[in-house]
């Protein structure tokens, strides 16, 4: 079945510690997203990629970083610039030109 | 003014009711209308998808879109406890971050037994 693989689902982070939360597609979609939700905020748009080697800031880029070196695949690094990571994290993808975005089951990070 | 404005809710309703779900927004230039159900800890899993104005019907759900007042709706027939969860209005146009999308804060539905 294709879909989208977000691991871990649950991650911990001590003080000045960097992490990196996994999205696998099988899907064959050339665009995928990170997003950050937060109780009462909604989802928020972290980084996004169109293609390949390429991808752009979102809305809260800071303290954040992604690669985006196979088309299936958008790892997401938390930073220990990141003063408030504690949320929980979805990655999305679609094909692109205004398709519905499909999302994995999400990475909760806490602070330990 | 944020761009999508959803009421949070709670809204609690018993099962067999319908359900009425709305968004307002701002921005007149989104074209891609979706509704998204989340359960607990769990990701958000589309269930209907509008491009532009009109009604979309799939089984109990009905999207609208009425691009002249910035509103879109999802109504719910013979609502069941398992619809229980939130619903999430997201929407999207073509920009300078493709076509991320703009999400509602959702709205958490409860049905009784």
């Amino acid at each position: 079945d294709g879909g989208i693989t977000q691991s871990p689902k649950y991650l911990f982070r001590k003080e000045g510690q960097n992490v990196t939360l996994s999205c696998e597609q099988n899907l064959n979609h050339d665009a995928m997203y990170w997003y950050r939700q937060d109780p009462g905020q909604g989802l928020r748009l972290i980084y996004y990629s169109q293609i390949v080697n390429d991808f752009q800031k979102g809305d809260i880029a800071e303290g954040y970083s992604v690669s985006r070196e196979k088309k299936e695949s958008f790892p997401l690094t938390v930073t220990s610039a990141q003063k408030n990571p504690t949320a929980f994290y979805l990655c999305a993808s679609t094909l692109n030109r205004g398709q519905p975005q499909h999302f994995g089951d999400g990475t909760r990070l806490s602070i330990l | 003014q944020k761009e999508v404005e959803q009421d949070p809710g709670p809204l609690s309703v018993p099962e067999g009711a319908i359900v009425s779900l709305n968004c307002t927004y701002s921005n007149s230039a989104f074209q891609y209308f979706m509704w998204y159900r989340q359960y607990s800890r769990k990701g958000p899993e589309l269930l209907m998808y509008t491009y532009s104005s009109g009604n979309k019907e799939d089984g109990r759900f009905t999207a609208q879109v009425d691009k002249s007042s910035k509103y879109i709706s999802l109504f719910i027939r013979d609502s069941q406890p398992s619809d229980s969860a939130t619903y999430l209005c997201a929407m999207s146009a073509r920009s300078n971050s493709g076509y991320a999308l703009n999400f509602g804060k959702g709205t958490s539905l409860l049905v009784t037994p």
